[in-house]
């Protein structure tokens, strides 16, 4: 059975800093993904990240991924309180027919003034 | 960039009613749509892989005589919870999967069980 683990699951911290949330999954996949979760809201696509090494960058977010350590990073530069959300890492999996993604239990990031 | 529908967005019913719930993708052609349920402050929980023109595929623990899924073309996919319980009270998110490994989400539907 595929887990995802995520850490931290809630994480305050001031705007400006730097922070990094973490995400460790248990078995084989090449497909790993970053969303974010509003309030109330569905998820929005962060980042795809498909291969041992891929990095990927927007704005001030930054995901990484080593599938020999079946890890992968989300990475926060100089946060602003826009980016206070529910973040949530998903690994692809394939077998037995379906075809779908597990969730970590995601991470609640408030970044206060 | 691609867009995913679901309606309704909230639906309030009584218990052992049915409810439907549609997953369109308005811009690109799904072969592959998913169900998902999140319950409050909880991650997702994937419920069943839609396959266009073929029977749904369950996640283990998810009824399927219960939660009847039919993926008619390649831009809709049906949710119904029949026979609805309080329990069954959720948010349900469904997305669509194109040519890419990107998976597109629907903004959700809450469901509310009296």
């Amino acid at each position: 059975e595929l887990k995802v683990e995520q850490n931290p699951l809630f994480l305050s911290m001031q705007e400006g800093k730097n922070y990094t949330i973490y995400c460790n999954y248990s078995t084989t996949s090449d497909r790993l993904y970053w969303y974010r979760q509003d309030p109330g809201k569905s998820l929005e696509s962060l980042f795809v990240l498909l291969s041992n090494g891929a990095v990927k960058q927007e704005g001030r977010l930054m995901a990484s991924l080593d599938t020999k350590a079946r890890l992968s990073t989300l990475h926060i530069t100089a946060a602003v309180h826009d980016l206070s959300a529910t973040y949530f890492c998903a690994v692809g999996y394939s077998g037995g027919g379906a075809d779908g993604l597990t969730f970590g239990k995601g991470t609640h990031l408030i970044i206060q003034p | 960039g691609a867009v995913v529908s679901q309606h309704p967005s909230r639906v309030i019913c009584k218990s052992g009613t049915s409810v439907k719930i549609e997953c369109r993708s308005l811009d690109f052609q799904a072969t592959t749509m998913f169900w998902y349920r999140q319950f409050p402050k909880q991650s997702l929980m994937l419920m069943a892989t839609s396959n266009e023109g073929s029977k749904a595929t369950y996640e283990q623990g998810v009824e399927k005589d219960k939660f009847l899924i039919n993926h008619a073309s390649l831009t809709l996919s049906t949710l119904t919870v029949t026979s609805a319980h309080p329990e069954d009270s959720s948010f349900y998110i469904c997305s669509a999967r194109g040519q890419g490994e990107t998976q597109y989400f629907g903004p959700g539907t809450r469901l509310l069980v009296l």
